[in-house]
């Protein structure tokens, strides 16, 4: 158990539908990163959040935006959905932002009707 | 743009060889080098990494080799078990303090 808590654990929605997936860092963690991984592309990096501030930003689609809030906990909210957003949503927090180690959540598998 | 290139895509080994997971960079400014091990079902977890101050970094069956001037590096598992039946991701970043970029991972069976 890696400490990182991923809500929901499995979701199924249609096109055109927003939804939102929520993750708990480790005890202490300020840093929180959302991956989405596919079959094809692998673990792809979407965007990080360091102690409520926004701190790095990767392949995130303008659909999908994401927030950290005082509590440290994080949202991932994608909106517009498309058949090709199906995927396997990870969180990861690490402690610091010189921590090199990721503790990944168990994933929301997101899966697009 | 893959920042991470890793080979091969699948592997299959048989129980107690050798299984070797290769890695390529562009960014010469990556300097940190983990690798992560996700079984299905479960999120990555680390497995090993290596900063480029060393050439090889070994913990238990599991060796990293780096080879700075040709920006690759790769896994080793000695003695594969059917337990380390899982997919293998290799990753970079600056220093630990960018994102980690992975590559597309290495599925991993190990046959008996």
């Amino acid at each position: 158990d890696s400490g990182v808590t991923q809500t929901p654990k499995h979701l199924i929605t249609a096109t055109g539908q927003r939804v939102t997936l929520r993750c708990s860092p480790r005890s202490g963690d300020l840093s929180v990163y959302w991956y989405q991984q596919s079959l094809d592309q692998g673990l792809q990096f979407l965007i990080q959040y360091y102690n409520g501030e926004e701190r790095a930003k990767g392949n995130i689609l303008e659909r999908f935006s994401a927030q950290q809030f005082p509590d440290l906990h994080s949202e991932l909210n994608l909106s517009s959905l498309e058949l090709g957003d199906s995927a396997l949503y990870f969180c990861a927090s690490s402690a610091n932002l010189l921590s090199g180690e990721l503790f990944f959540g168990e994933g929301s598998r997101l899966t697009v009707l | 743009q893959q920042q991470v290139k890793q080979s091969p895509q699948s592997l299959i080994v048989q129980k107690g060889g050798i299984s070797i997971i290769n890695c390529a960079y562009e960014n010469t400014a990556f300097d940190y080098f983990p690798w992560y091990q996700q079984f299905p079902g479960k999120g990555p977890a680390l497995l090993i990494a290596i900063r480029p101050d060393v050439s090889e970094k070994k913990e238990g069956r599991f060796t990293i080799s780096f080879n700075k001037s040709a920006k690759q590096f790769s896994l080793h598992i000695m003695d594969s078990q059917p337990g380390d039946s899982a997919t293998y991701f290799c990753a970079a970043s600056i220093s630990g303090n960018t994102p980690l970029v992975f590559g597309k991972g290495t599925r991993l069976s190990v046959i008996a």
